[in-house]
């Protein structure tokens, strides 16, 4: 099986501009999960889709907002960056099957943000 | 709420030493643990998991057992090898979610 997929894989913006990140799950998977990972914060959640529907959102203002399709594809959008929103951006997919939660990832968009 | 505890880095060991990376959880329940590994430049690598106490999740050399009585999940490795040197991050499940560790940053040194 294809592994989780994400485009672009880096991107600079300059600061007010918005942005749209994709990612594409493992097939059959119908989770998508979003991370923020910088430096100093390391990694944080975003949100979470299961079928078209957020189950769960992290600490983040509203300026970050996302969708997932009925393909499960998922887009994440930053609205009026900010020089603090640089960081890798990760997509991870679960087929939430079993009793646990495992999520695998894509190799992440790297926002830089001038 | 639910948190993740893991040693600070970096962590330098010469190869064949013997990794320990501590990692501690609290949580409400009995959450599945996890073990990531990050190698420069790349996301996020599943390397092991446990989904109950007394569990052990074992890979590539790598082991970590699921301790409730000391909400643990500490990762070992016998014999470590310089292809090691990576950043591992401690995680747990938690209402969709998986709550991190900061990451060890671990150097081999041949």
């Amino acid at each position: 099986k294809a592994g989780v997929t994400q485009t672009p894989r880096y991107l600079i913006k300059t600061r007010g501009q918005q942005v749209t990140l994709s990612c594409s799950p493992i097939s059959g998977h119908r989770s998508v999960s979003w991370y923020q990972q910088t430096p100093g914060q390391g990694l944080q959640f975003l949100f979470e889709y299961f079928s078209e529907t957020q189950r769960n959102k992290g600490n983040f203002p509203g300026r970050f907002s996302g969708r997932q399709f009925s393909n499960s594809r998922s887009e994440m959008n930053v609205s009026t960056l900010e020089l603090g929103d640089s960081a890798l951006y990760l997509c991870a997919s679960s087929s939430t099957l079993g009793a646990y939660y495992e999520q695998y990832f894509g190799p992440g968009t790297r926002l830089t943000v001038t | 709420g639910n948190s993740v505890t893991q040693m600070e880095g970096p962590v330098t060991l010469s190869e064949e030493a013997f990794l320990t990376i501590n990692c501690t959880y609290t949580a409400t329940g009995y959450p599945s643990l996890f073990w990531y590994v990050q190698y420069p430049g790349e996301g996020l690598q599943l390397l092991l998991k446990a989904t109950k106490a007394d569990d052990k999740g074992s890979n590539k050399g790598f082991e970590a057992t699921y301790r409730k009585e000391t909400t643990s999940f500490h990762l070992e490795k016998g014999s470590v090898q310089v292809s090691d040197s990576a950043v591992y991050f401690c995680a747990s499940d938690s209402n969709y979610q998986l709550i991190w560790g900061a990451g060890t940053k671990l150097i081999i040194k041949p």
